[in-house]
């Protein structure tokens, strides 16, 4: 159990159509990260946030957004949704102060665009 | 480019059958190697962080070892709940971590 939770864990949308996926953070983690799992490959960076503001991305077009909240939690948002948007959502927290950088991450939230 | 390679992409194990997962990456200046188990349909779950040529870390049956060029995990007599998908990465650019596709591994009773 790593204290990281998501949802929705499952969720159909049509292509055009927005998503937003949730993410509570492992308490005293400041820093939240997104991935794209693609199906058989692995994790693909989207983006990180520390102190509410985001502070790296990933080869990701600007309709995917997101928001950290003074709680420590975030939210995924993905606009006009395309095929190859279906993955699984994955949110990672981690210590910024901790020096083993290990992030940990939730269950995920599994989009199918149809 | 940073870039993580994990060999073999699936591998298929008898219940006792050792075996050894390879991870070969390309950084510079590396600041740690991850692995991680995921089971199908969920998150990654952390197993080992290795710094340095030469650290090794156990957990159970299984073995992380680093070289300058690449990493092993040593599975000694792995029974059915070690199967899941087994997935490599390191930090570059700041915090993100860059994964491999991921070695498939299924062990038969």
């Amino acid at each position: 159990e790593t204290g990281v939770t998501q949802s929705p864990t499952h969720l159909i949308k049509t292509r055009g159509q927005q998503v937003t996926l949730r993410c509570s953070s492992q308490s005293g983690h400041n820093t939240v990260s997104w991935y794209q799992q693609a199906l058989g490959q692995g994790p693909q960076f989207i983006f990180q946030y520390y102190r509410e503001e985001e502070n790296g991305r990933g080869n990701f077009p600007p309709r995917f957004s997101g928001l950290q909240f003074p709680n420590y939690s975030s939210e995924l948002n993905v606009n006009a949704l395309e095929l190859d948007d279906s993955a699984l959502y994955l949110c990672a927290s981690r210590d910024r102060n901790s020096n083993t950088g290990e992030l940990f991450f939730g269950e995920g939230s599994r989009l199918t665009v149809l | 480019e940073d870039q993580v390679t994990q060999s073999p992409e699936a591998l298929r194990l008898q219940e006792g059958e050792s075996s050894s997962l390879n991870c070969s990456y390309t950084v510079s200046g590396l600041r740690g190697l991850f692995w991680y188990r995921q089971d199908p349909g969920k998150g990654p779950e952390f197993l080992f962080t290795l710094y340095s040529a030469g650290e090794e870390k156990e957990k159970e049956r299984l073995k992380a070892t680093l070289t300058k060029k690449e990493s092993f995990l040593h599975i000694t007599a792995p029974k059915p709940e070690d199967s899941a998908t087994y997935l490599c990465a390191i930090p570059t650019s700041g915090s993100r971590l860059t994964f491999g596709e991921g070695t498939q591994l299924t062990v038969n009773p």
